[in-house]
């Protein structure tokens, strides 16, 4: 079965800042990766998608993240937050013929102005 | 030109109840999901529609019960009502099963 884990349960930072959200999976095949977006009383948005070639790959609104198959890793990444990227994210998976989208438990990111 | 829509956005009942969530997608997609996010945001799958078909059925009690009249609609039914099911419930779709996943704005059920 597969499984998601997200480091870090809340991060704050300040305007400006770099971010880093760690997202490892367990998983002996082939997998899809997501990353999801969940603003404050929203639904989930898809931030960007890992499906195969370029491993690193870019989202919407500066948000990029590198796959590492070595380290069965997929972290998000921007350079420079913004208040508005306040939200929860979510890494998620699917792999096996079920095609089963597992999230991981959620990184919540305060941006503080 | 909501893309996949929910139906109610609240939801307010007592236990024991019966109650049903409506979900609509128009985007032509073949599957559809169900998912629970509980109060420390955690998603979790509970069925998954791919034309009609149940391919995923999870965990859940038998007091759930997903409905899908044909492939744009997955309607959700619960029976007897508890207060564990206090959550916000998802609705989404995607083209096929490995595609990305478009969510509705989700149905907070609060149980009292």
């Amino acid at each position: 079965a597969q499984s998601v884990s997200q480091h870090n349960h809340h991060v704050i930072l300040s305007e400006a800042a770099s971010l880093e959200l760690g997202c490892n999976y367990s998983y002996g095949g082939t997998v899809n990766l997501f990353w999801y977006v969940q603003y404050p009383g929203q639904h989930l948005q898809l931030l960007l998608k890992y499906f195969s070639g370029d491993p690193l790959v870019k989202g919407i609104k500066g948000f990029e993240a590198e796959f590492i198959k070595s380290k069965f890793s997929f972290n998000l990444r921007k350079p420079s937050v913004q208040w508005s990227d306040t939200a929860e994210y979510f890494c998620a998976v699917t792999g096996g013929s079920n095609y089963k989208l597992t999230f991981g438990k959620g990184t919540l990111l305060t941006v503080n102005p | 030109d909501t893309a996949v829509s929910q139906t109610p956005k609240y939801l307010v009942t007592q236990m024991g109840n019966d109650k049903s969530i409506k979900c609509e997608q128009n985007l032509g997609h073949d599957t559809m999901y169900w998912y629970k996010q509980d109060s420390k945001k955690f998603l979790k799958i509970m069925f998954s529609y791919n034309n009609k078909e149940l391919i995923i059925n999870e965990t859940v009690p038998n007091r759930f019960s997903p409905k899908s009249p044909d492939k744009a609609h997955l309607n959700l039914h619960i029976n007897s009502l508890e207060l564990g099911d206090s959550a916000v419930y998802f609705c989404a779709s995607s083209a096929t099963g490995d595609q990305p996943q478009h969510f509705g704005d989700g149905t907070r059920l609060s149980i009292l």
